[in-house]
C-alpha cells in the first residue's frame, strides 16, 4: 500500500533552537499536507503543498515540497514552548485519499 | 459554527458488540474521512467519502462500515468489536484542495 515515511520520531530541543521534520514517499505524490496535534488534542491543518519545488512560510514555519514531489519538510526557526506537539505530514496520490506519516513529536525545553 | 462534531467522546464495548460512531459537520464540506490513531502509528485511513452516496475504503477498512446519505453525516459502524479496534477515532471533513477539519475524537476501548 501507499506509505509516507516520517523522521525523526522524536525531537527534543532547547527553546530557541531550530527543528526540522522530514517526510518521504517512494512514489510521486499529487500533494502533501502538514498538521499539528497538541497533546490530548486533534490534528489541526497547517498547510498544503501542491507544486514541485514549492516553498511556503508561516511566520517561523517553512514548508518545502521536493522537486520530484517525493519528499517534504517542515522547519521551525527559533522554537518556542508553544510549538510543542506532534507534527504530521499527509501525502496523497490522486488528491482524494490522504495517508499520514507516523509523526514527529517535538518537545521544547524552556 | 460547530465544525465537526463526534459522539460519543468515550465508549467501552465488550468483544462482539456493535456500535455506531456518529460524525456530523455543518460546513457543507464534500469530503469526509474516518481515521484511527494508535500510539506510534500516526493516523490510518479507514473509509472516506467524496460526496453523499459515495464511499470508498482506506488503509484499514476491515471490521468497519460507513454510509453517506447526507452531506452532513458520516457514521462509522463497528460490526463486531474486537480488542484490536481499541483506538482513538477521528472524523474529518474538507473542501477539495484544502486541509481537513478534524473532530475532537472518540476514545474507544474494547474489552
Amino acid at each position: 500500500g501507499q506509505q509516507v515515511m516520517q523522521i525523526p520520531q522524536y525531537q527534543h530541543v532547547q527553546e530557541g533552537e531550530d527543528f526540522t521534520t522530514y517526510c518521504n514517499s517512494s512514489t510521486t505524490l499529487s500533494n502533501i499536507q502538514w498538521y499539528k496535534q497538541r497533546p490530548g488534542g486533534h490534528p489541526v491543518f497547517l498547510i498544503q503543498l501542491v507544486k514541485s519545488g514549492e516553498v511556503k512560510k508561516q511566520k517561523r514555519l517553512t514548508f518545502q515540497f521536493g522537486e520530484a514531489k517525493k519528499n517534504s519538510s517542515l522547519h521551525i526557526t527559533a522554537t518556542q514552548t508553544t510549538d510543542v506537539g506532534t507534527y504530521f505530514c499527509a501525502g496523497a496520490w490522486g488528491f482524494n485519499k490522504f495517508y499520514f506519516g507516523s509523526g514527529t513529536k517535538l518537545n521544547v525545553k524552556p | 459554527n460547530a465544525g465537526v462534531t463526534q459522539t460519543p467522546k468515550f465508549q467501552v464495548l465488550k468483544t462482539g458488540q456493535s456500535m455506531t460512531l456518529q460524525c456530523a459537520q455543518d460546513m457543507n464540506h464534500e469530503y469526509m474521512s474516518w481515521y484511527r490513531q494508535d500510539p506510534g502509528m500516526g493516523l490510518r485511513l479507514i473509509h472516506y467519502s467524496v460526496g453523499a452516496g459515495i464511499t470508498d475504503q482506506g488503509e484499514v477498512p476491515n471490521g468497519y462500515n460507513v454510509s453517506r446519505s447526507t452531506t452532513e453525516d458520516f457514521p462509522l459502524r463497528l460490526l463486531s468489536a474486537a480488542p484490536s479496534q481499541t483506538s482513538v477515532y477521528f472524523c474529518a471533513s474538507r473542501w477539495p484542495n484544502y486541509g481537513y477539519t478534524f473532530g475532537s475524537g472518540t476514545r474507544l476501548t474494547v474489552v
